[in-house]
């Protein structure tokens, strides 16, 4: 079975540039969750979509960043203009259900470096 | 708001070593799950616990969940190589969703 996907696993752009994440969850998962991890740190959630409902964008800033995932499969996260400070570690992850229960599996993440 | 504390932060050891890393959080918690991610990875899951004082073990790994699930505890006996990275806890922010707040992480690398 695929893991999830993301691409591309490293993107270098100058701040003020626009960029766009993309993730293909594993096939059957309702729930996609990205993720912001800074070096030294845990994840941090950043947006949760129960199929095509984003749930929880709580954490997501909205002046820069926004998501979606049409047909509530693939989804894109896009920042636009990067700051230097946004220069991290972007993760997808995807599991059956949003339930507290559910396992989740994280792709390989996206490493952004804004110069 | 809700907190999860792991520590230490950084724990080195050489080979053969048992090692241990504590989470701690501020809220009772409906479960607890760990992660590992090895350096230049990404996390991946390792155990959920859902029990008051349940113990689980895989291998040389044993995972606890204290009576309170308050807290949880990571102990690996006689490490290994392969045990180098960063192990995570993580616990859901609330008893019905699956948003989950991660620790620090604690950072373990083992010398040969």
């Amino acid at each position: 079975e695929a893991g999830v996907v993301q691409s591309p696993r490293y993107k270098i752009i100058e701040k003020k540039q626009p960029v766009a994440f993309w993730c293909n969850p594993i096939s059957g998962h309702n729930t996609l969750y990205w993720y912001l991890q800074n070096l030294g740190q845990g994840p941090e959630l950043l947006i949760r979509y129960e199929n095509e409902e984003a749930v929880d964008d709580s954490q997501l800033p909205k002046d820069r960043f926004s998501a979606e995932r049409l047909k509530g499969v693939d989804s894109t996260l896009k920042i636009q203009p990067a700051e230097l400070g946004d220069s991290a570690v972007y993760l997808c992850a995807s599991s059956l259900s949003g339930l507290r229960a559910d396992t989740q599996y994280f792709g390989p993440g996206t490493r952004l470096t804004v110069l | 708001g809700q907190q999860v504390m792991q520590i230490p932060q950084y724990q080195h050891v050489q080979e053969g070593e048992d090692f241990t890393t504590y989470c701690n959080s501020s809220t009772t918690l409906s479960n607890i799950q760990w992660y590992k991610q090895r350096p230049g990875g990404h996390p991946v899951f390792l155990i959920q616990l859902v029990k008051s004082g349940e113990v689980k073990k895989q291998k040389r790994l044993t995972f606890q969940f204290g009576e309170a699930k308050k807290n949880s505890s990571l102990h690996i006996t006689a490490t290994q190589t392969t045990d180098v990275g960063t192990y995570f806890c993580a616990g859901p922010v609330s008893s019905n969703t699956g948003k989950l707040i991660f620790g620090q992480g604690t950072t373990l690398q083992v010398k040969p």
